[in-house]
């Protein structure tokens, strides 16, 4: 089944400690993104790619990194320097291209708890 | 600038009743609409998608929505509500006909149903 699969689905860390977020995707898209989800705020975009080992920041981009070394995956690592990181990630990945709105679509998720 | 404003942070309604979740939008460009559901602790699932033509747009599970541009609206509606109909709901616009194609969500509206 084609799909889109985040691992792992609770995380918890230490202050002060970097952690990476795995995304992979076998849907064939082009275009990957990467949303924070807090409660009553939504989804905010932290950063997104459009083709392979090109991406651009999101709304929210301090104290997170990526990389987009393949087409499948789209790693989200968390630094010691976002101040808040405890938050619910969901990754998503669409078709691409300009001018037309394609619809995206979600992983799980991956609940992170820093204490 | 695009935006979306999901009027109701919580709905509730009785078992069979109608839903109406509502959803403002702005935007500089032509939109594309969606409205996507969230069960608890899960990724984001599509309910229905407005790009252009027909403006009554029916996505899955029985729901709809339709596009006022006049209003500037997209609301959420079903007919009867079910128990499994309880989730939260997103409504999404494009953000831009020349940039990434990314979704700006709304914060989101949380729909119980009493049984």
């Amino acid at each position: 089944d084609g799909g889109i699969t985040q691992s792992p689905k609770y995380l918890f860390r230490k202050e002060g400690q970097n952690v990476t977020l795995s995304c992979e995707q076998n849907l064939n898209h082009d275009a990957m993104y990467w949303y924070r989800q807090d409660p009553g705020q939504g989804l905010r975009l932290i950063y997104y790619s459009q083709i392979v080992n090109d991406f651009q920041k999101g709304d929210i981009a301090e104290g997170y990194s990526v990389s987009r070394e393949k087409k499948e995956s789209f790693p989200l690592t968390v630094t010691s320097a976002q101040k808040n990181p405890t938050a619910f990630y969901l990754c998503a990945s669409s078709k691409g291209g300009q001018g037309i709105a394609y619809e995206q679509y979600f992983g799980p998720g991956t609940r992170l708890t820093v204490t | 600038a695009q935006s979306v404003t999901q009027l109701g942070s919580h709905v509730s309604v009785s078992e069979g009743a109608l839903v109406l979740l509502r959803c403002n939008y702005s935007s500089s460009v032509p939109p594309y609409l969606f409205w996507y559901v969230q069960y608890p602790n899960q990724g984001l699932q599509l309910l229905l998608k407005y790009t252009t033509g027909a403006t009554l747009v029916k996505g899955i599970n029985g729901f709809e929505a339709e596009f006022k541009k006049s209003e500037t609206s997209f609301h959420l509606t079903k007919p009867s509500a079910h128990m499994s109909d309880a989730a939260e709901y997103f409504c999404a616009v494009t953000r831009s006909w020349t940039g990434a194609n990314n979704l700006f969500f709304g914060t989101g509206t949380r729909l119980t149903v009493i049984p």
